[in-house]
């Protein structure tokens, strides 16, 4: 069946600018995260839906960075203003996890680059 | 909390040596622990898990994994290294119940010919 997947697969924006990045999450799937992962480096949680439940956003680091998940499918990661420093990797990963634990099945990534 | 803990962030081994990926984690309830491995360019895709039974776990690769409840650890081995096992390696721990998953902070396996 069809995985998560994302898009666009690269994204290279001017300083300043906004952008949004898209997951399109295996159907289903109860949960979906978003993590960032800069060259060389682990990866960084940013936002975590699960179900109808209040997002825990504990991981956004500024609030430049918002998400949304709409109709529990479909999320939008949006950058507002864009820094050099956000150049990254940006992963969305979705699971079944109700009772859990399940394991999260991850896109192939949106790469950013704020020139 | 939850947290997990991977030892060194660079591990290097000759092709046929053996692979130890050493991970430590902290639960406050019986945890449940993956191993994701992630090639260049590509996202993550799982190795292995353990939720609840046997302690020594089966991946994909040849890979295995130990529940160590007394220690606290999960370490991730292979018998014999292959060039194609060169990737990032993400130990990552789950309490259930809709709680989300902690990851570590990866390690990186070099393997030279």
């Amino acid at each position: 069946g069809a995985g998560v997947s994302q898009s666009p697969s690269n994204k290279v924006t001017e300083k300043g600018k906004d952008v949004e990045l898209r997951c399109d999450p295996i159907s289903g799937h109860t949960a979906l995260y978003w993590y960032r992962q800069s060259l060389g480096q682990g990866l960084e949680f940013l936002i975590y839906f699960q179900g109808n439940s209040a997002p825990d956003k504990s991981g956004l680091p500024s609030d430049r960075f918002s998400a949304e998940r709409t109709g529990g499918s479909v999320s939008t990661l949006t950058i507002q203003r864009t820094q050099q420093e956000d150049s990254a990797v940006y992963l969305c990963a979705s699971s079944f996890s109700r009772d859990g634990p399940y394991e999260q099945y991850f896109g192939p990534g949106t790469r950013l680059t704020v020139t | 909390a939850q947290s997990v803990t991977q030892l060194g962030s660079h591990v290097s081994v000759s092709e046929g040596a053996l692979v130890l990926l050493r991970c430590n984690y902290s639960s406050s309830v019986p945890p449940y622990l993956f191993w994701y491995v992630q090639y260049p360019n590509q996202g993550l895709q799982l190795l292995l898990k353990y939720t609840t039974g046997a302690t020594l776990v089966k991946g994909i690769n040849g890979f295995e994994a130990e529940f160590k409840k007394s220690e606290t650890s999960f370490h991730l081995t292979k018998p014999s290294a292959h060039m194609s096992d060169a990737a990032e390696y993400f130990c990552a721990v789950d309490r259930g119940g809709g709680f989300k998953t902690i990851f570590g902070a990866g390690t990186r396996l070099f393997v030279k010919a």
